[in-house]
């Protein structure tokens, strides 16, 4: 079946500094990927999206990549805040039947002052 | 801005009670969804709807139920509720898939405690 393996947490960075989660995928068909993230107390928040082969879905200053020979979609920033600290959800959805969203478990990032 | 609504935000409940976590929205989507958000974080769907009295069991078994009677509302019942039903429960829709990509917007959660 569908499945999202993501980078485990938790992350821990100083503000300003790069930004990488990894998302890898296994799926059938041609997915659609993306970005979710959940600020504390809050439900879900969509982030960005890519819906085919190298498409970079953006947002916020986060970004990406739709790699399909890979099978990833990896999220990126350059310069992360201290309000971006949040727990940060990959997912994939395949079209047809329920179009449910297959998450991976999350990956819990601080930014320190 | 997704326009998707849930109440209550936090539910704290004795052993056995019945109870009802309303979900609704305004965006006149077709699918609705519910997912069950365990303490480790992970989301697992439990419930989904293609429409107006359609109604589906998801990935995890759950003893709750729901309905739709109404386009904009997805209720999640819980008959009897037990210790094991603490859970974070999220509410999604989506529209159709070709005309909206899919994309699922999600409620702000109710945070349910059985005691």
């Amino acid at each position: 079946g569908d499945s999202v393996t993501q980078m485990e947490g938790p992350v821990t960075l100083s503000e300003e500094a790069f930004l990488t989660i990894n998302c890898t995928y296994t799926a059938t068909g041609y997915p659609s990927l993306f970005w979710y993230v959940q600020y504390p107390g809050e439900g879900l928040q969509l982030l960005l999206k890519a819906t085919k082969a190298d498409d970079k879905g953006s947002n916020k200053g986060f970004e990406a990549t739709y790699r399909k020979e890979t099978t990833s979609f990896h999220l990126e920033k350059g310069s992360v805040q201290v309000s971006d600290s949040a727990v940060y959800f990959c997912a994939l959805q395949n079209q047809g039947g329920s179009e449910k969203l297959v998450f991976g478990k999350g990956t819990k990032l601080t930014v320190n002052p | 801005e997704a326009d998707i609504y849930q109440t209550p935000r936090y539910l704290v409940i004795g052993t056995g009670k019945k109870i009802t976590l309303e979900c609704s929205q305004t965006m006149g989507h077709d699918k609705m969804y519910w997912y069950q958000q365990d303490p480790g974080m992970e989301l697992h769907l439990i419930h989904y709807s293609y429409g107006v009295n359609s109604t589906e069991k998801g990935d995890l078994s759950s003893e709750s139920t729901v309905s739709r009677i109404r386009t904009e509302h997805f209720p999640l019942t819980l008959e009897s509720a037990r210790p094991s039903h603490t859970s974070q429960y999220l509410c999604a829709s989506s529209g159709r898939f070709r005309l909206a990509g899919g994309t699922q917007y999600f409620g702000p959660g109710t945070r349910l405690l059985v005691l």
